[in-house]
């Protein structure tokens, strides 16, 4: 029973650029959201979140957009640079939850 | 210190041997957590500290997993008995969760590689 999929396991752009990361979701109780980059031999950095009473989070070029209704949950990155490439996770907890429940992961490739 | 650290960064084990893998949260955070990842494959959730109780700990895969946190600090993930499917990245993470009950955000430690033989 997977409540986080990440349907796209890897994702291809040229550098300069959008790339969209997509994470969707079926548990209605997650309220806190967040995407984590993780390279090779390294944990998860944390990279932006959002909470439930939004819809839109930025952060310089990145940007997570949520569409609760939809239970939908997307990283924008603008412009893409080659330092970009990584795994990146969505991950969802909250107020009722300790743990985050991780997607699969979206292997990110930004070519020069 | 400045994030959370993990030891040892790599452990090689024969099969039936038990390991022990530490992790130091960063200061002052009252929750700690351990996941597991396997290759290939996303993060998966074992157990849930706050403070030195674990309130959580529904994703340990069998009993031959335990873990403890002491003083509010310091973790330990024990796992007895090693089997090869054991192998993966146990990577430890810390949060300020409840916090303001908005979600708190977790920082992850660079894990440890156990490769059972």
């Amino acid at each position: 029973d997977q409540q986080v999929k990440q349907n796209s396991p890897s994702l291809s752009v040229q550098e300069g650029r959008i790339s969209i990361l997509n994470c969707d979701y079926t548990n209605s109780m997650f309220d806190y959201f967040l995407w984590y980059k993780k390279y090779p031999a390294e944990g998860p950095t944390f990279l932006i979140s959002i909470s439930s009473i939004k819809d839109k989070n930025e952060d310089g070029r990145f940007t997570v957009f949520l569409n609760k209704s939809a239970k939908h949950l997307s990283l924008h990155i603008v412009p893409s640079q080659p330092g970009d490439s990584a795994v990146y996770f969505c991950a969802l907890g909250g107020t009722s939850y300790g743990k985050l429940t991780f997607g699969q992961g979206t292997i990110l490739t930004v070519h020069p | 210190g400045a994030g959370v650290s993990q030891s040892p960064s790599n452990k090689v084990t024969e099969k039936g041997k038990d390991v022990e893998l530490r992790c130091d949260p960063i200061s002052g955070h009252t929750a700690l957590y351990w996941y597991r990842q396997r290759l290939g494959q996303g993060l998966e959730f074992l157990i849930y500290f706050q403070g030195n109780s674990a309130p959580d700990k529904s994703g340990l895969p069998s009993d031959r997993f335990s873990a403890e946190r002491t003083g509010e600090s310091v973790s330990t993930l024990t796992i007895q008995r090693t089997q090869q499917e054991d192998s993966a990245v146990y990577l430890c993470a810390s949060s300020n969760f409840p916090g303001q009950g908005l979600g708190e955000t977790q920082y992850f430690g660079p894990g440890t590689r156990l490769l059972v033989l």
